[in-house]
């Protein structure tokens, strides 16, 4: 069955970095477009960075330009979250979420992984 | 960047009846190139992932119960649950693809009364 599972997440001090991880199984990954989607504490749902089944394209919320860096690896069947400069407003829970199939940008997401949480606090 | 907006923020409907939410988009998310309104409905409960039921504004994904409906089209959008059950009870957003920054609207409680 289709699995994404984030992993990297943890306690940071402002100004500080993290990656995370997100390793998919049971589809053809090559072939999905992945997303990173984050969650604050009681708060919706906002939508960070993209990037094409072949890493070839790459869309990041323009406020986070520059902070945070989507990557993946398809031998590896992972996609990464680099995030530096972090604020404590970047505390969240981040998932990754694969790009539904019937659209050709991959903007709605039919799996999600379970969410790693990051808190930036001093 | 396109606002998502839902109303109500929360609603408590007695089990077996309609639950209505609404969702407005701050510009028309219907693509004439495709006739498709890039519009999707998400359910989320405490401690989980969101959960995928519309995409396209009306088509239900895989596996969702036919009590999850979707309807509307460029800037008004309407998830309606039949018949409420208990294990509804959740967090419904509404999301946009049509243009990048994919955004959410802020979300909508549904409780048993």
């Amino acid at each position: 069955q289709v699995q994404l599972v984030e992993s990297g997440g943890g306690f940071v001090k402002p100004g500080g970095s993290l990656r995370l991880s997100c390793v998919a199984s049971g589809f053809p990954f090559d072939e999905h477009h992945i997303s990173w989607i984050r969650q604050a504490p009681g708060k919706g749902l906002e939508w960070l960075a993209y990037i094409s089944s072949r890493g070839s394209a790459k869309t990041n919320v323009d406020s986070r330009k520059g902070r945070f860096t989507i990557s993946r690896d398809n031998d590896k069947n992972s996609v990464y979250l680099q995030m530096d400069s972090l604020r404590v407003e970047d505390t969240a829970v981040y998932f990754c979420a694969r790009g539904g199939p019937w659209s050709a940008a991959g903007g709605y997401f039919d799996y999600w992984g379970q969410g790693s949480a990051v808190i930036v606090s001093s | 960047d396109i606002v998502m907006t839902q109303s109500p923020d929360s609603l408590a409907v007695s089990l077996g009846e309609r639950a209505t939410i609404n969702c407005e988009s701050s510009q028309s998310v219907f693509s004439t190139s495709n006739n498709k309104n890039y519009l999707t409905w998400y359910q989320q409960k405490p401690g989980q992932p969101p959960k995928l039921l519309i995409y396209w504004a009306s088509t239900r994904e895989s596996g969702v119960p036919d009590r999850f409906s979707g309807s509307g089209s460029g800037t008004d959008f309407t998830l309606t649950i039949s018949s409420l059950q208990a294990e509804d009870v959740a967090v419904y957003y509404c999301q946009q693809y049509y243009s990048v920054p994919w955004t959410f609207g802020q979300g909508t409680k549904v409780e048993i009364k």
